[in-house]
């Protein structure tokens, strides 16, 4: 049972355009919402988290909206860039519980120069 | 300053035999944990530790132990390895909400 889903599993975006990965969750205890970035032959890397009590958080051209009736959160990067290809996972855990994480699948983005 | 420090980054078993996968960290973090990456279905937590001394499972724990005498070690043994266990794995520690990785074990098992 995926406790995080995540879609969609492949993006491909243009130069400069939105890039939007959505994540549900079903397990309410979780109370921390991370987004992973990871390149190829490395580890994740935290890009951006938010907590429930509040809706979006923006840090640069990265956004995390948050919907907690619906359970759902979504990320989006503005004005990509081809740098900006690599696999993103959402997570979920309890806060301060970052060494038991539930991630989602992961989505490939790549961006067309 | 190394963060996480996993070796080897590849390997080759057989089934049947063992082996452990060595993870090291510098940064004094108390919480570690193992995960496992396989296509589309992400990171799944294999074992966590909170400190020396202290384990628990997570939600793939069959076929692989693990100990934490150190707060800088947390090896992840597989006593007999199976096809099933080909993955990429990830040891990660982490300090309050963030968990920093390692850059991965690619373990192919024949």
């Amino acid at each position: 049972q995926q406790q995080v889903k995540q879609s969609p599993q492949s993006l491909i975006v243009q130069k400069g355009g939105i890039s939007i990965i959505n994540c549900a969750y079903e397990n309410t205890a979780f109370d921390y919402f991370p987004w992973y970035q990871q390149f190829p032959g490395k580890g994740p890397a935290l890009l951006i988290a938010i907590r429930p009590d509040v809706s979006e958080k923006k840090e640069g051209r990265f956004t995390i909206s948050f919907n907690k009736s619906a359970k759902q959160f979504s990320l989006h990067i503005m004005d990509s860039q081809p740098g900006d290809s690599a696999t993103y996972f959402c997570a979920a855990s309890p806060l301060q519980g970052a060494q038991k994480l539930v991630f989602g699948q992961g989505t490939r983005l790549t961006i067309n120069p | 300053n190394a963060g996480v420090t996993q070796t080897p980054k590849f390997q080759v078993l057989k089934t049947g035999q063992s082996m452990t996968l060595q993870c090291a960290q510098d940064m004094n973090h108390e919480y570690m944990s193992w995960y496992r990456q396989d296509p589309g279905m992400g990171l799944r937590l294999i074992h966590y530790s909170v400190g020396a001394g202290i384990t628990d499972q997570g939600e793939v724990p069959n076929g692989y132990n693990v100990s934490r005498s150190t707060t800088e070690d947390f090896p992840l043994r597989l006593l007999s390895a199976a096809p099933s266990q080909t993955s990429v794995y990830f040891c990660a520690s982490s300090y309050l909400s963030e968990a920093f990785f390692g850059q991965g074990t690619r373990l192919t098992v024949v």
